[in-house]
């Protein structure tokens, strides 16, 4: 596997439901990001991991809980969802630090809350 | 307050053609700026960037513009190909804000056969 990946690709889960969305990075970054995109709207950043460490959290609502176990590995942990949440979440990681950084990007995964 | 804005949100151009996407942003700070290309179905591909320090950016087919006093930036691509069809994002950071971009909602580019 080479980039960054994710998983599942396609997720419907109940408003009571937990679950967890995979990020994984192969290109040897220290940071990765969690991002929300809904139709019509631009790419929400929801959190940042720099070094393991969350730099960042954009007031996401507590019912999404980020977890970053190593550099290459991040985990978005879904409980208690509403509707609205429904979007793609996107994953991207980065090599931090540099004056030019860019961001590469997972294929995200489609959630669906019903 | 969004800070980078494309207004235009579709754009149709004739294979062959110049395709030209446009990028407007708020913040004097912004240093850096990305165009990312986006299929259906897949997350978002960074395609080209450009510094501050230049007004000129070029990758083959691909040339990206940038005027700092207008606090604009554009996308050329030339000529258009109907692989070129999908959802450029414009984004931007400054250095002072760390690894923090703003994203613009896309423009979504489709090249006529």
């Amino acid at each position: 596997e080479t980039g960054v990946t994710q998983t599942p690709r396609h997720l419907v889960m109940g408003m009571t439901n937990k679950k967890s969305l995979k990020c994984e990075q192969h290109l040897g970054h220290n940071a990765m990001y969690w991002y929300k995109q809904s139709a019509k709207k631009p790419l929400e950043l929801m959190f940042v991991y720099n070094f393991k460490e969350q730099t960042e959290n954009n007031s996401v609502p507590s019912r999404f809980s980020p977890e970053c176990p190593n550099s290459s590995h991040l985990f978005l942990h879904l409980h208690t969802l509403q509707p609205e949440d429904s979007a793609l979440y996107l994953c991207a990681s980065s090599q931090a630090g540099l004056e030019q950084e860019t961001q590469y990007f997972g294929p995200g995964t489609r959630l669906l809350v019903l | 307050d969004q800070q980078v804005k494309q207004n235009s949100p579709s754009l149709s151009v004739q294979e062959g053609r110049i395709s030209i996407l446009n990028c407007d942003y708020t913040n004097s700070m912004f240093d850096y700026f990305l165009w990312y290309k986006k299929y259906p179905a897949e997350g978002p591909t960074f395609l080209i960037s450009i510094s501050s320090i230049k007004d000129k950016n070029e990758d083959g087919r691909f040339t990206v513009f940038l005027n700092k006093s207008a606090k604009h930036l554009s996308l050329h691509i030339v000529p258009s190909q109907p692989g070129d069809s999908a959802v450029y994002f414009c984004a931007a950071s400054a250095t002072n804000t760390g690894n923090q971009f703003y994203f613009g909602t896309g423009t979504s580019l489709t090249v006529i056969p």
